[in-house]
């Protein structure tokens, strides 16, 4: 199985920050990595597929780089509703494996 | 729009199962497949699975092997999963999920259940 690691594993940040949560794959998985929101007690919510591409109606300062075993999530400017937990997840082999997760608190 | 309804939440003894149905509206079911994942309480999200909506195919993680039954209906567009034997540290929120595949980026989630929580008790 692939291994996805995430880090770090929670941060403190203030609304205005430019936030980059990485993502380490245990083999390389090419671009086929997706990266998810999910605030408390709701299902996950889809930011960004392949990679780096957004999906439809995620805004713009969400954006994703990387392939082969390391990635990368970008937030350039913290606005309060990004405040949440960010999980990374590998498409290219099953299982479909996610990374550990990775909490935005506010500072 | 495309939804999927998940069944109530659900109080097992262990050792017994559970069926947690999905299902979907405002796409083609056969078109797409779905995926269940699953949220233990404060943890974070576990792949269980995968069916197919083409032909049934499935494929599950090793540690679920041998416990869980993927099925789909398509005379009603639900999916069901089933998980056996089961123990405490199953309790969790269990999540339905469709799956998008394009050739050129993979698969992805694009839509999910609202979640349907599994309690364990001894």
């Amino acid at each position: 199985d692939i291994q996805m690691t995430q880090s770090p594993s929670s941060l403190s940040a203030s609304v205005g920050d430019r936030v980059t949560i990485t993502c380490r794959a245990s083999h390389s998985i090419s671009s086929y990595l997706n990266w998810y929101q999910q605030k408390p007690g709701k299902a996950p919510n889809l930011l960004i597929y392949a990679a780096f591409s957004l999906q439809s109606g995620v805004p713009s300062r969400f954006s994703g780089s990387g392939s082969g075993t390391d990635f990368t999530l970008t937030i350039t400017s913290l606005q309060p509703e990004d405040f949440a937990t960010y999980y990374c997840q590998q498409t290219y082999s099953a299982p479909r494996t996610f990374g550990g997760g990775t909490k935005v608190e506010i500072k | 729009q495309v939804q999927l309804v998940q069944s109530g939440a659900e109080v097992k003894k262990a050792g017994a199962s559970v069926r947690v149905s999905c299902k979907a509206s405002g796409h083609t079911f056969r078109s797409y497949d779905i995926s269940w994942v699953r949220q233990a309480p404060g943890q974070g999200l576990e792949w269980m699975g995968w069916i197919s909506g083409t032909n049934g195919n499935t494929n599950f993680a090793q540690k679920f092997q041998g416990r869980v039954t993927l099925t789909t209906d398509t005379s009603t567009n639900t999916a069901y999963m089933e998980l056996r034997s089961l123990r405490s540290d199953d309790t969790a929120v269990y999540y339905c999920a469709r799956e998008t595949y394009h050739d050129t980026v993979g698969f992805y989630i694009d839509y999910w259940g609202r979640g349907t929580l599994v309690t364990v008790s001894s």
